[in-house]
């Protein structure tokens, strides 16, 4: 089983319509949840970042998580042909060190 | 403006030969990492490094070192025993105050390819 995993996609949306990205994780004792967004020939940005259990949202972003089922995803609505990219997920490893465990992402595309 | 900075942007390295990228920062921070990524694929955690002269392998250490002697500054070497040197590797740096589980920050990112 891999550490986070992350449906590969591409995950094809039309343009103005919510994206869907999820994620689940094995490492029970992580804490710190991270997305980043990462376009073709580019480094990861980060995008949101969320500690508890719920909801947080940013903009057309909201970010969800559950630490009783491992799992993490990313909301993004009203979503615009600027969304395509690949978004990893990324826990934070309990052991320490500040280590982030990354999926390998989920490719987005919309379509206009 | 604060920020990672990663050089060169593009780089070639022939049979034999060892390369150094270089990564700079200038946001402070007191832990830096070095990540490997491959086309369609995840980040790999090569080195990291959470205070001067001190940092620890990571997932794929193997063909590569690093040093760490100054806090703005954590130099990547591809050795000759790296048989696979061609990939995108990435820099990142992060805060350690407040404790474990901060966000990473990246570089631009060095393109290697082997001639």
């Amino acid at each position: 089983q891999k550490e986070v995993e992350q449906n590969s996609g591409p995950l094809s949306v039309p343009e103005g319509a919510i994206a869907s990205l999820n994620c689940t994780y094995s490492d029970r004792g992580s804490q710190s949840f991270f997305w980043y967004r990462q376009y073709s020939g580019k480094s990861p940005e980060l995008i949101m970042s969320i500690y508890s259990n719920g909801d947080k949202e940013d903009g057309r972003f909201t970010a969800q998580l559950n630490k009783a089922s491992q799992y993490v995803s990313l909301l993004i609505r009203d979503s615009q042909p600027s969304d395509s990219a690949t978004y990893l997920c990324a826990p934070s490893f309990s052991g320490g060190y500040n280590k982030l465990i990354f999926g390998a992402g989920t490719r987005l595309a919309v379509h206009p | 403006d604060g920020g990672i900075t990663q050089s060169p942007k593009y780089l070639f390295r022939k049979e034999g030969q060892n390369v150094t990228l270089s990564c700079e920062q200038n946001l402070n921070h007191d832990a830096m990492y070095w990540y490997r990524q491959d086309p369609g694929q995840g980040l790999r955690l090569i080195y990291y490094s959470q205070i001067v002269n001190d940092f620890q392998k990571g997932d794929i250490a193997e063909g590569y070192s690093v040093s760490r002697e100054k806090k703005e500054s954590f130099p990547l070497t591809v050795t000759s025993a790296q048989k696979n040197p061609t990939a995108f590797y990435l820099c990142a740096s992060s805060n350690l105050a407040g404790g474990s589980g901060q966000p990473q920050h990246f570089g631009d990112g060095t393109r290697l390819s082997i001639l």
